[in-house]
């Protein structure tokens, strides 16, 4: 298995710019997490999907993020419009619900640098 | 709502040393715990994870944590540090309905020769 694909790794924009996040989860796996980490506040749960339905996106910090999974093999995060302050490393992370199996498993994450 | 508290945001051991670094939760349901180690430019690994069997976990690297419920604490050991130990750790713990982890802070282990 190839693990869960975040692309790209690296992405620098300009301040006011759309900027889209994808992610790929591990065949089989039914939930499926995008966290934000910064050294000011950790690893933050953006939002998270139970077989692709939207489940809470209360970490999502503005109307500026959205998140979709058409399917369960694709996700994305979208920032429009990008600012400074959103600059970050964004992780993807999938999960299979049965409890006995329970753990995520991290992408590499992309790292976003707003300018 | 449960959170997690990790005790000291840097530990520096030396080679050969043990290494402890302090993992203590808050959970309104009986909890599942997680550590997890991240290398640099790197995405989060599983290290081990507790889900009401046996107390005393053992992970991948040498590495183990017990859960303690009366301290309510998940300490993570390994008797003897080696240099590629070098890296953030981050202890977790389920949220209620069992979805969701919830990440403290990390603990960056610096290992000196």
């Amino acid at each position: 298995d190839a693990g869960v694909i975040q692309s790209p790794r690296h992405e620098v924009t300009e301040m006011g710019q759309e900027v889209t996040l994808r992610c790929k989860p591990i065949s089989g796996h039914n939930s499926l997490f995008w966290y934000r980490q910064t050294m000011m506040r950790g690893l933050e749960l953006l939002i998270y999907f139970n077989n692709n339905v939207p489940i809470d996106d209360s970490g999502m910090p503005e109307d500026r993020f959205s998140a979709k999974m058409p399917n369960a093999s694709f996700s994305t995060l979208k920032i429009q419009p990008s600012e400074p302050r959103d600059s970050a490393v964004y992780f993807c992370a999938s999960s299979n619900r049965d409890r006995a199996n329970y753990g995520y498993t991290f992408g590499s994450g992309t790292r976003l640098t707003v300018v | 709502a449960q959170s997690v508290t990790q005790l000291g945001s840097h530990v520096s051991v030396s080679e050969g040393a043990l290494v402890l670094l302090r993992c203590n939760y808050s959970s309104s349901v009986p909890p599942y715990l997680f550590w997890y180690v991240q290398y640099p430019n790197q995405g989060l690994q599983l290290l081990l994870k507790y889900t009401s069997a046996a107390t005393l976990v053992k992970g991948i690297n040498g590495f183990e944590a017990e859960f303690k419920k009366s301290e309510t604490s998940f300490h993570l050991t390994k008797p003897s540090a080696h240099m590629s130990d070098a890296a953030e750790y981050f202890c977790a713990v389920t949220g209620s309905g069992y979805s969701t982890l919830t990440f403290g802070k990390g603990t960056m282990l610096l290992v000196s020769p």
